[in-house]
């Protein structure tokens, strides 16, 4: 069946430096995959969409890769802060999506 | 984009009652997916809701446990039928097909108790 994986090990880092998350897909071949964030008590929000044949899209400070060979994607946020303190979720693009468990994401000041 | 609305925003119920999940979107769109989420897990797609048609349910939920109507392009709602302590849990819809992408505009959940 279909899977997508994420650590689900919480990131703790530091403010400034880079975060990295990482998804990783199996039994399938997404045309695209998205990420998004959630809060606590709150849904997910739409971040960033990358397509199967696009290596890298930035949007501000973050920035996602989609690796077909490994079949991976890779989530950077860049000079992150506190207020980037959440979880993390990937998603299959198509018709409908499915979800990694996500990554929690602390930036202490 | 889409803003998506729910009610009610939680509410605890006794096990055998049905509580019926309401959501309204701003604008037309042309998917609408029920998705159900435990405390610190992953989103789990219940079914999605077509417009004027059945939903399409995914393995392990059923139209009798969880019937869904869509009446209209901004409009769903999913009941939780003959509800157990099992059944807690945050229940989120969402919607897509706004821009073409498939990025999908959820709702903020409907956080749900069953004593």
């Amino acid at each position: 069946s279909q899977k997508i994986e994420q650590n689900s090990e919480a990131l703790n880092i530091q403010e400034g430096k880079t975060a990295t998350l990482t998804c990783n897909y199996t039994n399938y071949s997404p045309a695209y995959l998205q990420w998004y964030r959630q809060d606590p008590g709150r849904g997910p929000v739409f971040l960033l969409l990358i397509r199967e044949n696009e290596k890298e899209k930035r949007k501000e400070r973050l920035k996602v890769t989609f690796d077909t060979t490994l079949k991976q994607s890779l989530f950077h946020i860049t000079a992150s802060q506190p207020a980037d303190s959440a979880t993390y979720l990937c998603g299959t693009g198509g018709f409908k999506t499915i979800f990694g468990a996500g990554t929690r994401l602390f930036v202490k000041a | 984009s889409a803003v998506i609305s729910q009610k009610p925003s939680r509410d605890i119920c006794q096990r055998g009652t049905s509580l019926t999940i309401q959501c309204q979107v701003d604008s037309q769109v042309t998917m609408m997916f029920w998705y159900r989420q435990q405390p610190g897990q992953s989103l789990t797609l219940i079914a999605t809701a077509n417009q004027g048609s059945e939903a399409t349910y995914e393995s392990g939920f059923v139209i009798d446990k969880f019937p869904i109507s869509r009446p209209n392009l901004t409009f769903s709602t999913l009941t939780v039928s003959n509800m157990s302590p099992e059944d807690s849990s945050i229940y989120l819809c969402s919607a897509s097909g706004t821009s073409g992408l498939n990025e999908q505009f959820f709702g903020p959940g409907t956080r749900l108790t069953v004593l």
